[in-house]
């Protein structure tokens, strides 16, 4: 199936652990991104990547690394976990920087709980 | 800075009535604006997605339209059912490029 999968779906975990979030498309678009889900449904930008460069990184702490080793993948690292950074986390794809004619596609998902 | 709303933040109808979903943008300068669709507790779907030249995109049951120079877009949704109860998303693509600018959402729910 030609998607944007990213795993795990659900992650619980506790205060100042590390973790990461790891995002695969197999579209063959070129720009690969971190978007926020708050707790109030709210989704905004947190990275975007154009062929393994970053190209935005939207005043996010510098606890979270994103990374970057092909275009097709873009993980998420998350270290020193505070309860704030429980969200629903989304990766998504799109062609020419989302100027293209599909559009952005996005994962599932991942749903961080930190306790 | 790009702002986008949506209103209403919350719509419920009988089953058959027609749903009307309304989305504003502060900034005409867009590449595309893109209407998805959120299950509770799922990803996101892509419904239409209009580029900035056309006027609206059709979709089965689904119209959406773009006045970029107003800054609007409407999203309808013929004869509504339950199964079309979710949240419905408008974003729009910057010119400035890279990225969505998500509104908050309108919650929807289709009583049979």
């Amino acid at each position: 199936d030609t998607a944007v999968s990213q795993t795990p779906k659900y992650l619980v975990t506790q205060m100042g652990n590390d973790k990461s979030i790891k995002c695969e498309q197999n579209l063959g678009h070129d720009t690969m991104y971190w978007y926020k889900q708050d707790s109030k449904k709210f989704l905004k930008i947190m990275f975007s990547y154009n062929n393994k460069e970053l190209i935005i990184n939207e005043t996010v702490p510098n606890r979270f690394s994103p990374k970057s080793p092909d275009k097709a993948h873009l993980n998420l690292h998350i270290n020193s976990l505070e309860l704030g950074d429980s969200a629903v986390y989304f990766c998504a794809s799109s062609q020419d920087q989302g100027t293209g004619s599909n559009g952005y596609t996005f994962g599932s998902g991942t749903r961080l709980t930190v306790v | 800075k790009q702002e986008v709303t949506q209103i209403p933040a919350a719509l419920s109808v009988p089953e058959g009535e027609n749903l009307v979903l309304n989305c504003s943008f502060t900034d005409s300068a867009i590449y595309n604006l893109q209407w998805f669709r959120q299950d509770p507790g799922k990803g996101l779907t892509s419904l239409l997605l209009i580029q900035s030249s056309q006027r609206e995109q059709t979709s089965g049951r689904l119209n959406a339209s773009l006045d970029k120079s107003s800054g609007r877009s409407t999203l309808y949704i013929a004869a509504s059912q339950p199964g079309d109860s979710a949240t419905y998303l408008c974003a729009v693509a910057e010119a400035a490029g890279n990225k969505l600018t998500f509104g908050g959402g309108t919650r929807v729910l289709v009583k049979p």
